[in-house]
């Protein structure tokens, strides 16, 4: 089990460009969401799949925020055009069903300067 | 929404302390995780633990469901347990969960 694989690890972006953050779950998991973590909201739920439909997108701060789940193995969170308060650290976590726990991928940095 | 706190806000401990942090959370839950939040940013799931007591190695924790708190025991601790101890339980009957604003850890040799 390699765990919740995410890309790229780190990001670094001028204001305005398209940014494209993917996601792997656990195979067999069927929910996935994405967190945003700063340090003045802490962690926040942006959007959640199960089954690969969106479930929850109530997070998501605004129409520029967008997220995919084309199938069970790969989702994609994209911004465009990315603006220097979108800086934050965004995991990706998959849970296998309710009453399971989630699990966390090791997160992508994002930097927009 | 449930509301999630999370005590102390800080600690500080010398290697081979025990320490316990709390987590009151502000509705009734089916279910409760604590992670950890090592030093590099990356999210451990320590224990799923909608109620009851469990054990891993130096850790363990407790949640009395009935009333809303749940409690980490860390025992000896060591200096690779230093970062941030977060608690989260869902939202209602939704699966968002909600997370409290951590416990920062940091254990000294």
């Amino acid at each position: 089990d390699a765990g919740v694989i995410q890309s790229p690890r780190h990001e670094v972006t001028e204001m305005g460009q398209e940014v494209t953050l993917r996601c792997k779950p656990i195979s067999g998991h069927n929910s996935l969401f994405w967190y945003r973590q700063t340090m003045m909201r802490g962690l926040e739920l942006l959007i959640y799949f199960n089954n690969n439909v969106p479930i929850d997108d109530s997070g998501m701060p605004e129409d520029r925020f967008s997220a995919k789940m084309p199938n069970a193995s790969f989702s994609t969170l994209k911004i465009q055009p990315s603006e220097p308060r979108d800086s934050a650290v965004y995991f990706c976590a998959s849970r296998r069903s309710a009453g399971n726990g989630y699990t966390f991928g090791s997160g992508t940095r994002l930097t927009v300067v | 929404g449930i509301q999630v706190e999370q005590s102390p806000p800080d600690l500080i401990l010398q290697e081979g302390a025990n320490s316990t942090l709390r987590c009151n959370f502000s509705d009734s839950v089916n279910n409760l995780q604590w992670f950890h939040q090592n030093p590099w940013g990356q999210l451990i799931n320590l224990f799923y633990i909608p109620s009851g007591t469990k054990q891993n190695g130096r850790l363990s924790a407790t949640t009395v469901a009935t009333e809303r708190y749940s409690l980490l025991y860390i025992s000896s601790s060591q200096t690779t347990d230093s970062g941030v101890y977060f608690c989260a339980v869902p939202s209602g009957s939704t699966d968002k969960l909600i997370f409290g604003t951590g416990t920062r850890l940091q254990v000294f040799p």
